[in-house]
């Protein structure tokens, strides 16, 4: 099973500020990496697909990267409606997640 | 407009069975792979099992292997999970998901649904 780990479990971050999530995959899994957002008593929102691929309706100042083990979620210029939990999820070999980063507003 | 709406959780003994159900409308169900994910209380997201479109490809986690089961009915346009010999472990709320191309990230997910094992 590939394990993907998270980095930092949480972040305490000011409006306005970069935030940066780190996915680590035991193994290469190319760029089958994705990214959801969650928020509490809501089911999970699809933010990235496939390492990079912005998704419709989703804010411009979402991104990713990477490739291969390590991939990246960037929210440039972080607003309050981004108070959320990040999983990071792959489906290169059968499915799994990462397990969440806490993003909290100050 | 998507919607998939579960339903069937509650309160069940260690050793029952419960079956979910997860109603889909607003898009063509029988073209899309579908998935099951929980999230116990206060914890991560984990994948439970995945279904190929006509219901002919199954696959699960190998903490249920064995006791749960995923099936749809193309007709009803629903999609179920059989959940036997249920164990404290299994206490969470139960996602279904749907898939676009069945090895792609689910698109769309419904509210979920709590499933409580304990005696």
């Amino acid at each position: 099973e590939i394990v993907l780990t998270q980095s930092p479990d949480f972040q305490s971050v000011t409006p306005k500020e970069k935030v940066t999530i780190t996915c680590r995959a035991s193994q290469s899994i190319g760029s089958s990496l994705h990214w959801y957002q969650q928020k509490p008593d809501q089911s999970p929102k699809l933010l990235i697909k496939y390492a990079s691929q912005s998704i419709s309706g989703v804010p411009s100042r979402f991104s990713g990267s990477g490739s291969g083990t390590d991939f990246t979620l960037t929210i440039n210029s972080l607003e309050a409606e981004d108070a959320a939990t990040y999983y990071c999820h792959q489906t290169s070999s059968s499915v799994t997640f990462g397990g969440g980063t806490k993003v909290e507003i100050k | 407009e998507v919607q998939l709406v579960e339903s069937g959780g509650g309160l069940v003994q260690p050793g029952g069975s419960l079956r979910l159900s997860c109603a889909a409308s607003g898009f063509t169900f029988r073209s899309y792979w579908m998935h099951w994910v929980r999230q116990a209380p206060g914890e991560g997201l984990m994948w439970v099992s995945r279904i190929n479109v006509d219901g002919s490809s199954t696959t699960y986690a190998d903490s249920v292997k064995g006791r749960f089961t995923i099936s749809r009915d193309n007709a009803k346009n629903t999609l179920y999970l059989q959940m036997n010999s249920l164990i404290p472990e299994d206490t969470a709320v139960y996602f279904c998901a749907r898939d676009p191309y069945g090895f792609s990230p689910p698109d769309y997910w419904g509210q979920g649904t709590l499933v409580t094992v304990s005696s």
